[in-house]
């Protein structure tokens, strides 16, 4: 079975351009989750959906940033627009509710690199 | 306070050795615990669940201690490919979601 699938793997971008990020998560999982790499502030959760629907985006850094999920197999997370302190590593999460719904699998991450 | 909190280490240690891991959280009615390993430049991966009567997976040994809010994990006869981050991991609470808390990690390295 495919896993959680993120495009791009890597993006460099001039700070004040527009960033999307993709994620695909696992069919079938009704979860799906953003997490913000760095290292000084480790692993964060930047939103989290179920079954399409915002539960919670109160890890949203500010108003800059933005995600959808127009349906089950696919996510955005944009930023409008980015800044250096946006570089990070952007993971997509997702799990289920049928199995352990606390078992997130990751995806291999977009490097973002804002300068 | 941080949520949860660890050791970042790093943990030095040579083939064959036993190490262990404590992390602390500050929410008493969190329910549900996890280690997951990240390798350098790589996604975080699920190594086990954390069960209140322990649990063993092979080399792997990981404690709930709820009274005093840790939980550990415990790697017997190390190996080269050990050596990665260890990221405590705890459910989000009130609210029973899937919405899970990271610690920072616990950096190992294991020596030939």
């Amino acid at each position: 079975d495919a896993g959680v699938i993120q495009s791009p793997r890597h993006e460099v971008t001039e700070m004040g351009q527009e960033v999307t990020l993709r994620c695909k998560p696992i069919s079938g999982h009704d979860y799906l989750f953003w997490y913000r790499q760095t290292m000084m502030r480790g692993l964060e959760l930047l939103i989290y959906f179920n079954n399409n629907v915002p539960i919670d985006d109160s890890g949203m850094p500010e108003d800059r940033f933005s995600a959808k999920m127009p349906n089950a197999s696919f996510s955005t997370l944009k930023i409008q627009p980015s800044e250096p302190r946006d570089s990070a590593v952007y993971f997509c999460a997702s799990s289920s509710t049928l199995y352990s719904y606390y078992e997130q699998y990751f995806g291999p991450g977009t490097r973002l690199t804002v300068t | 306070r941080k949520e949860v909190e660890q050791d970042p280490g790093p943990f030095n240690v040579p083939e064959g050795a036993t190490v262990a891991f404590n992390c602390t959280y500050s929410n008493s009615a969190s329910q549900s615990f996890f280690w997951y390993r990240q390798d350098c430049r790589k996604e975080p991966k699920l190594l086990m669940s954390v069960y209140s009567s322990g649990n063993e997976d092979g080399r792997f040994t990981a404690q709930l201690n709820r009274a005093s809010q840790y939980i550990s994990l415990l790697i017997r006869d190390s190996k080269l490919s050990d050596s990665a981050t260890y990221l405590c991991v705890v459910n989000r609470v009130p609210r029973n979601t899937g919405k899970l808390i990271f610690g920072q990690g616990t950096t190992l390295q294991v020596k030939p």
